[in-house]
């Protein structure tokens, strides 16, 4: 089945700690993008890749980083520069033919708390 | 910049129709997209209007107005599992890569 996986579903964190999450498509989608979601709010971008090796930075890049070294894979990490990292996180990824504008679709998304 | 605008909150019965507004301003439009958010979950795609006027699919429609910057979702028949975040999205700028979310609204479907 095609889709979106990421890793892992639950994580904790403790305070000083860097976690990396896992995002990997087999969609063949050259765009992914990585969003934020606190309880009862919105999603917020945090970074977006268009093509391997190039990324740029959402709304609320500081304190993430990420990487684009194959297509399929797009992990988050999320550095103790970081200050209030508890949250849902979200991995997306889409086309860019512009074909039904790009539609973006989810992973399952991934529960970061910090203990 | 980019502004979107839901109400936060909406509560409709089972059986019936509710629509959900919503309005953005953008400096470039390419689009607006409906998601569906169930609690702990990942947005689900549900439409994507590019085009003035009305889309029909199944029990759900969705509506736009470019030149009003307005748009909205129709849910006809409601079910129970129905009940769910629904968020709009528009492209940032025109740059159809990068989706905008507002902050969602949350439909309650009472029996």
């Amino acid at each position: 089945d095609g889709g979106i996986t990421q890793s892992p579903k639950y994580l904790f964190r403790k305070e000083g700690q860097n976690v990396t999450l896992s995002c990997e498509q087999n969609l063949n989608h050259d765009a992914m993008y990585w969003y934020r979601q606190d309880p009862g709010q919105g999603l917020r971008l945090i970074y977006y890749s268009q093509i391997v090796n190039d990324f740029q930075k959402g709304d609320i890049a500081e304190g993430y980083s990420v990487s684009r070294e194959k297509k399929e894979s797009f992990p988050l990490t999320v550095t103790s520069a970081q200050k209030n990292p508890t949250a849902f996180y979200l991995c997306a990824s889409s086309t860019s033919d512009g074909i039904s504008g790009n539609t973006i679709y989810f992973g399952e998304g991934s529960w970061l708390t910090v203990v | 910049g980019q502004n979107i605008d839901q109400p936060t909150e909406m509560t409709a019965t089972e059986g019936a129709i509710v629509q959900i507004n919503c309005t953005y301003q953008t400096s470039g439009f390419n689009g607006l997209f409906w998601y569906q958010q169930h609690a702990g979950e990942a947005p689900t795609f549900l439409s994507y209007n590019v085009l003035d006027g009305l889309e029909e699919k199944g029990r759900f429609s969705s509506f736009l107005s470019r030149s009003k910057g307005y748009s909205y979702l129709l849910l006809k028949e409601l079910q129970m599992k129905d009940s769910a975040s629904y968020l709009c999205a528009v492209p940032d700028g025109g740059a159809t890569n990068k989706l905008i979310f507002g902050t969602g609204t949350l439909l309650a479907v009472q029996p």
